[in-house]
Formats: structure tokens, C-alpha cells, sequence
């Protein structure tokens, strides 16, 4: 069964640079959730799109936006990147037209900031 | 205060053996859902099992059940048979709907050690 794709997987910037993760959900999922995971820390919610539009949202640094394409992929953008945003961020998606709570998580992209 | 709290940092425990990991929430919302996660070292988040406040029964999926226990706010995930491959971080999560909220919130996790 297909998975959430993210890309790149691994990605290393420096300080006050700028950096964008590519989601693409599994097919016919039309929500998408952004996770922060922090060296051994558990995921943290950053923001939501369903259908297009912003559903909720975390707790997201006013550095970083995000958005939902037609094509339901998503887009983290992040600007300048500090040390601490060094960290592994996960796309997720479900289903919620068809009632699908599970959220079913992406490979993740692992961000190192030098 | 913590929404789930996971009191177990880490768990060695014999192959072949049964494995039951804690899990408490804390929530006001009727109506939520619970979530087990397993991380291995290789960092993708895989999902286990899934459980609804008002789903009258626990679920199972295949080795992995989960021991619901709603008027003690408890969640906990028993895997059967436990084999090598077990071996893993185990995160507890909760989604509360009647906020309108999105995101799944964690609990600290569980390092599972599988021995031989």
C-alpha cells in the first residue's frame, strides 16, 4: 500500500538559512498534519491543513508556514533556521471524508542546522 | 499538567514473553481517541492500534491489544509473543474531537527492549 512520501529526508542548512519539506499524503488522504520530533523528545503538532485550508494549528514558530496544493501535497516552509530547529519533522495524513481518525505518519526529514 | 504520561521509560523484557505498557490521559472531552505509535531506531513512526472513547470494545490488531479502561483513564498496550523485532520507542497519543483539534498530542514514550 502506498505511504506518506516526504523529501528530502535528510537536509542540512546553516544558521538564518531558509528550508522547505515536500509532503505528499497517501492517495485519497485529504488532511495533512505536520509534526516536530526534538532529539529524544516525542512529536510535537506544528499545524494542519484539510481540504486546502489551514485546520488547526500548534505550536508552530512564526518562522515557519505552511500550505495544502491542489494536489493535496504540502509544503513546510521554514525561515531563518536557528540551532534548536535541528530536529526530525514528520508529515502525516488521514482520511477524515471517509471518517479515518488514524493518522498515518511519513519517513520523516531529518534537519541538522550548523 | 500532562495529557498522557507514560510512567515507564524503558522496559527490558524476555523474547516470547507478554509486554503491557502503561498509558494514563488526562482529557474532559467525551469524546477522544487513543493512539499507540512504535518508533524504531530507524525514526519512522509506525502506527499500532487505535482506540475510540465510546467504542464499547478494546481493540486488537493481530499481537498488539490495548486494555481500555476508561473510568481510570487507561490506555495500556499489551503485545502478545514479544519477538526481537519488538524492540522500539512505544509513544501513547491522544486526540481530543470536541474542540474541533487536530493534532495528536504524545506522551513521552517507552524504550522496549526485546532480549533473547
Amino acid at each position: 500500500a502506498a505511504g506518506v512520501i516526504q523529501s528530502p529526508r535528510h537536509l542540512i542548512k546553516e544558521k538564518r538559512e531558509t528550508a522547505t519539506l515536500k509532503c505528499y499524503p497517501i492517495p485519497r488522504h485529504d488532511t495533512v498534519y505536520w509534526y516536530q520530533q526534538g532529539p529524544g523528545q516525542d512529536p510535537q503538532f506544528l499545524i494542519s491543513f484539510y481540504e486546502k485550508m489551514q485546520s488547526d494549528k500548534g505550536s508552530i514558530p512564526d518562522r515557519f508556514s505552511a500550505q495544502q496544493f491542489s494536489d493535496y501535497h504540502s509544503e513546510l516552509n521554514m525561515s531563518s533556521l536557528e540551532l534548536g530547529d535541528s530536529a526530525l519533522y514528520f508529515c502525516a495524513s488521514s482520511s477524515r471524508t471517509s471518517g479515518g481518525y488514524t493518522q498515518y505518519f511519513g519517513p520523516g526529514t531529518r534537519l541538522t542546522v550548523l | 499538567a500532562q495529557k498522557i504520561t507514560q510512567t515507564q521509560p524503558g522496559m527490558f523484557v524476555q523474547e516470547k514473553e507478554a509486554v503491557t505498557l502503561d498509558c494514563t490521559y488526562d482529557t474532559s472531552d467525551p469524546s477522544y481517541g487513543l493512539f499507540w505509535y512504535k518508533q524504531p531506531s530507524s525514526g519512522e513512526m509506525i502506527f499500532l492500534i487505535y482506540q475510540g472513547s465510546y467504542d464499547q470494545q478494546n481493540a486488537t490488531e493481530g499481537r498488539y491489544s490495548l486494555n481500555f479502561q476508561k473510568a481510570r483513564k487507561s490506555a495500556n498496550l499489551v503485545i502478545s509473543a514479544s519477538q526481537l523485532g519488538d524492540s522500539a520507542m512505544y509513544f501513547c497519543a491522544m486526540r481530543e474531537f470536541g474542540g474541533g483539534a487536530d493534532g495528536l498530542t504524545f506522551g513521552k514514550g517507552t524504550h522496549l527492549i526485546i532480549q533473547p
